[in-house]
């Protein structure tokens, strides 16, 4: 499966652990985003990068989340002192070359649970 | 800034009936147009998109939008649904060069038998 993989894909966590996620792109593309879904929404932009370098940040990653992709290949996200408003599922999406039209390629995401 | 809405929450058909699923688009500069899909426990599938050109898409299941400027609207239709079109449609633009989606609400298709 040539996918984007998504690791884990379910997380229960206590409020205030600190949780991480781990995203595998398509192995060419070169642009990687990170979307949140709360239940009953559509997905909400958090953060992008090309290559390693992360270009953007939403208002919505507080200084408690932070995200990388070193080498420009996984990418990780992190999320310190969990709060139960938090709970979301986490999505990662991959793209080949830097034009907004562009297909994204999402993988199935990370369902976290803040008790 | 961009904004999408998608009209209807939920819409329930019986399988082989037509449907249409609505999504009006803000945005002061011009945008690409995109239809995703969840089923569920899996991640979203591109349909169709609108870069420019023909107002009509197709896309792959069956599937086709109309891109209206004069009513900033891209309404997904399909003249005969199945069963196995039951998931979440998602209605996004992109305008930056970011790339970055942003997503309407979510319609939730139910096809009955």
């Amino acid at each position: 499966d040539t996918g984007v993989s998504q690791d884990p894909r379910h997380k229960i966590t206590k409020r205030g652990q600190n949780v991480t996620f781990r995203c595998d792109p398509i192995s060419e593309h070169n642009r990687l985003y990170w979307y949140r879904q709360t239940l009953g929404q559509g997905p909400e932009f958090l953060t992008y990068f090309q290559n390693e370098a992360q270009l953007e940040k939403s208002r919505l990653l507080s200084d408690r989340f932070s995200a990388e992709r070193p080498k420009g290949s996984f990418s990780t996200l992190e999320i310190q002192r969990t709060e139960q408003g938090d709970s979301a599922m986490y999505l990662c999406a991959s793209m080949e070359g830097g034009f907004a039209y562009n297909e994204q390629f999402f993988g199935p995401g990370t369902r976290l649970t803040v008790l | 800034a961009q904004s999408v809405t998608q009209l209807d929450s939920q819409v329930p058909v019986f399988e082989e009936a037509p449907v249409e699923l609505r999504c009006n688009y803000s945005s002061s500069v011009s945008v690409y147009l995109f239809w995703y899909v969840q089923y569920p426990n899996q991640g979203l599938q591109l349909l169709l998109k609108y870069l420019s050109g023909s107002t009509l898409v197709k896309g792959i299941n069956g599937f086709e939008a109309e891109f209206n400027k004069s009513q900033t609207s891209f309404h997904l239709r399909k003249p005969s649904v199945h069963i196995s079109d039951t998931a979440e449609y998602f209605c996004a633009v992109s305008a930056s060069n970011t790339g970055k989606l942003i997503f309407g609400q979510g319609t939730t298709l139910q096809v009955k038998p």
